[in-house]
């Protein structure tokens, strides 16, 4: 069975410092893995993804990640926050057809 | 931004009736998911459908019904709502479903509110 674990449910940041996002999965195959974005009443926007190719996924908005099997997480960073960063992160993990989403992070940015 | 819209975005309903969610895709993607987002738990599937008329249980499939009858809509029912039903409900929709890696697409969610 796969599953996700955020291990931050809230992170602030200073604008222009870097922001880090952990996220460690379980799965019992090759997973595939992705990174959503979620800002305030709205949907779900896909930032990244990983499927088995280059182990540093780059994304939109200035955002990557690096899949570590043999630590099995998929952190999420960005070298220098914007406020507009300021929303809820989702890391997901999927085997098949089915998404399993971790409990999401919070992400405030200060001025 | 992907073509899906919801309707509606906000309700609010009383426990015992029945309530219909509606996910509409302009993409003509075959696969169509229903989930709800309450805090601390991320997404979770309710329902899913991999064509017209086909559509399988999700991990929290109780007390919901779903229907495809045509490409382009997917309806979620609530039979006779409860509070626990009270959450926000996100349509996705995916190109090749049933493949590792394959993203989905969400709509923008509806907000409902069982008194």
């Amino acid at each position: 069975a796969q599953s996700v674990t955020q291990l931050d449910s809230h992170v602030s940041v200073s604008e222009g410092t870097p922001v880090l996002l952990r996220c460690n999965y379980s799965s019992s195959y090759s997973p595939s893995l992705f990174w959503y974005v979620q800002h305030p009443n709205k949907g779900l926007q896909l930032l990244l993804k990983y499927t088995s190719a280059a182990t540093l996924v780059k994304g939109i908005n200035g955002f990557e990640a690096e899949f570590k099997k043999s630590e099995t997480s998929f952190h999420l960073t960005k070298p220098s926050a914007h406020m507009s960063d300021a929303a809820e992160y989702f890391c997901v993990v999927s085997e098949s057809y089915k998404l399993s989403f971790g409990a999401g992070t919070t992400v405030t940015v200060r001025a | 931004d992907a073509g899906i819209t919801q309707s509606p975005r906000h309700k609010v309903t009383e426990t015992g009736t029945p309530v219909t969610l509606r996910c509409h895709q302009t993409e003509n993607h075959r696969y169509m998911y229903w989930y709800r987002q309450d805090p601390g738990h991320g997404l979770r599937l309710i329902h899913y459908s991999y064509g017209v008329k086909d559509t399988d249980k999700g991990e929290v499939s109780d007390g919901y019904s779903v229907s495809r009858s045509k490409t382009e809509d997917f309806l979620l029912t609530l039979e006779s709502a409860t509070s626990s039903q009270t959450s926000v409900y996100f349509c996705a929709i995916s190109e090749l479903g049933l493949v590792a890696g394959n993203e989905q697409f969400f709509g923008p969610g509806t907000r409902l509110t069982v008194l």
